[in-house]
């Protein structure tokens, strides 16, 4: 089956690190995404990982893989305030023809 | 410069009045998407094209329909908008069915 989750919200103070979880089921994922979506607009592409690496880094976020639980994780240090958005966490499916499955989204709120 | 546009981004229409939403790429891609998206939920894939070949999702409603005239253009039609389709509409292009999914800005539709 194809389900993604995130648990919904999270708060963090500016200069805190931040890391929001996310859990898929299906074994086949080839690529998975982390998306930030700013209020009123489209999804724009932070990062993503291939299902055969555990570990990318990238400027301030880093993302963790643990295939074995079907886990990943979005680590943003240092967190800004312009960090506050939602964040979702996507995989796409091999025996699909790549579609692109999303998990509910984490609102991450940034207090000064 | 965006590279994927939506047109409009608000659209407003009264229930049952057919709406048309159009996304234009400049990316040359030759997979285009159209997305639901519904308050705090994820992104719900509709439909999408390779190439010419149109794809629906299996649960997609009758009531949307999509027409790709050339690979720039993708228009989504709603013949008879409801309440329950009040929701924002967000396109994206990729290269090829696993390639990164670029996305426009969205366009809120409201049903009254």
């Amino acid at each position: 089956g194809e389900d993604v989750e995130q648990s919904l919200f999270l708060s963090v103070r500016e200069g805190d690190s931040s890391v929001i979880n996310c859990t898929y089921t299906d074994s086949s994922s080839t690529y998975l995404y982390w998306y930030k979506q700013e209020p009123g607009a489209g999804l724009q592409l932070l990062t993503y990982i291939f299902s055969n690496m555990d570990m990318k880094q990238d400027q301030r976020l880093t993302v963790l893989l643990n295939k074995k639980d079907k886990h990943l994780s979005l680590r943003i240090a240092d967190t800004q305030t312009g960090d506050s958005a939602i964040y979702f966490c996507a995989e796409t499916l091999r025996n699909q023809g790549g579609k692109l499955i999303f998990g509910q989204g984490t609102e991450l709120s940034v207090k000064p | 410069d965006a590279m994927v546009i939506q047109n409009p981004r608000y659209q407003v229409t009264q229930f049952g009045k057919p709406v048309t939403l159009s996304c234009s790429q400049t990316l040359n891609h030759n997979v285009m998407y159209w997305y639901q998206q519904k308050s705090s939920q994820a992104p719900k894939l509709l439909f999408h094209y390779y190439d010419k070949d149109f794809n629906n999702e299996a649960d997609t409603p009758d009531n949307f329909q999509s027409r790709r005239p050339n690979t720039s253009f993708c228009f989504l039609d709603i013949r008879s908008p409801g309440l329950g389709d009040a929701a924002m509409y967000l396109c994206a292009t990729s290269r090829g069915a696993l390639g990164e999914l670029f996305f426009g800005e969205g366009s809120r539709l409201t049903v009254l």
